[in-house]
């Protein structure tokens, strides 16, 4: 079985500082693990994901994510948050040894709310 | 590209009425899924599908069915409308299983009366 926890509904920061949205997984292989983001009415997009290798992945609009196998997290980043990056963000996980249908676990979501 | 498409945007049923969902897509992907979105919930499945043809019950099937009879389409049947299938309905698709990300369409709101 796969799952994935976020454990905080809501993040607020201030515009500038440096943010973190947090993301823990569970899986009996190894995992995939991926972040979207999802704007006011709109559909998910992809922003990064880990697959193997380096435990720092970069994506999209300055958000890096650390893959911790050993605290078995993923959790997002970026070192100056901007009043854009405001919207609801969703980890997810698939477990390497069942990958056959492409499933993904997602994640409630995290709101992230940037201040000016 | 247009990606992933999805037809109505908005639709507005009675109790006891059926519709259904389109969702198109035009990048060849192979494996195809619909969700639902509950605040609070998150992203739960409702039917998937790996191929033409081919279609699977995900994690919350009850009341609804589909259909994938072209690669591009997969569609999503409510044949007797709720008021808990009030939601917002997501399509999304993948090229393949293995470390691909989905790509999602834009969605579509759905509130049963």
């Amino acid at each position: 079985a796969q799952s994935v926890a976020q454990p905080e509904d809501q993040v607020n920061v201030a515009e500038g500082n440096p943010l973190t949205v947090k993301c823990t997984y569970s899986v009996s292989g190894n995992p995939y693990l991926f972040w979207y983001v999802q704007y006011p009415n709109r559909g998910l997009q992809f922003l990064l994901k880990y697959i193997t290798g380096d435990n720092l992945v970069k994506g999209s609009y300055g958000f890096e994510a650390e893959f911790n196998k050993s605290q078995t997290s993923f959790h997002l980043k970026k070192p100056s948050a901007l009043v854009s990056d405001s919207a609801l963000y969703f980890c997810a996980v698939r477990d390497i040894l069942n990958t056959n249908a492409g499933k993904s676990t997602f994640g409630d979501g995290t709101t992230l709310t940037v201040k000016p | 590209n247009a990606g992933v498409t999805q037809t109505p945007k908005f639709r507005v049923l009675k109790t006891g009425q059926s519709m259904t969902l389109l969702c198109a897509q035009d990048m060849n992907h192979e494996y195809m899924y619909w969700y639902r979105q509950d605040p609070g919930m998150g992203l739960r499945l409702i039917h998937y599908s790996v191929g033409e043809g081919t279609t699977a019950k995900g994690e919350v099937p009850d009341g609804y069915n589909v259909s994938r009879l072209k690669k591009q389409n997969f569609l999503l049947g409510l044949e007797s409308a709720a008021p808990s299938q009030t939601s917002v309905y997501f399509c999304a698709s993948i090229r393949t299983g293995g470390g691909n990300e989905q790509f999602f369409g834009p969605g579509t709101r759905l509130t049963v009366l």
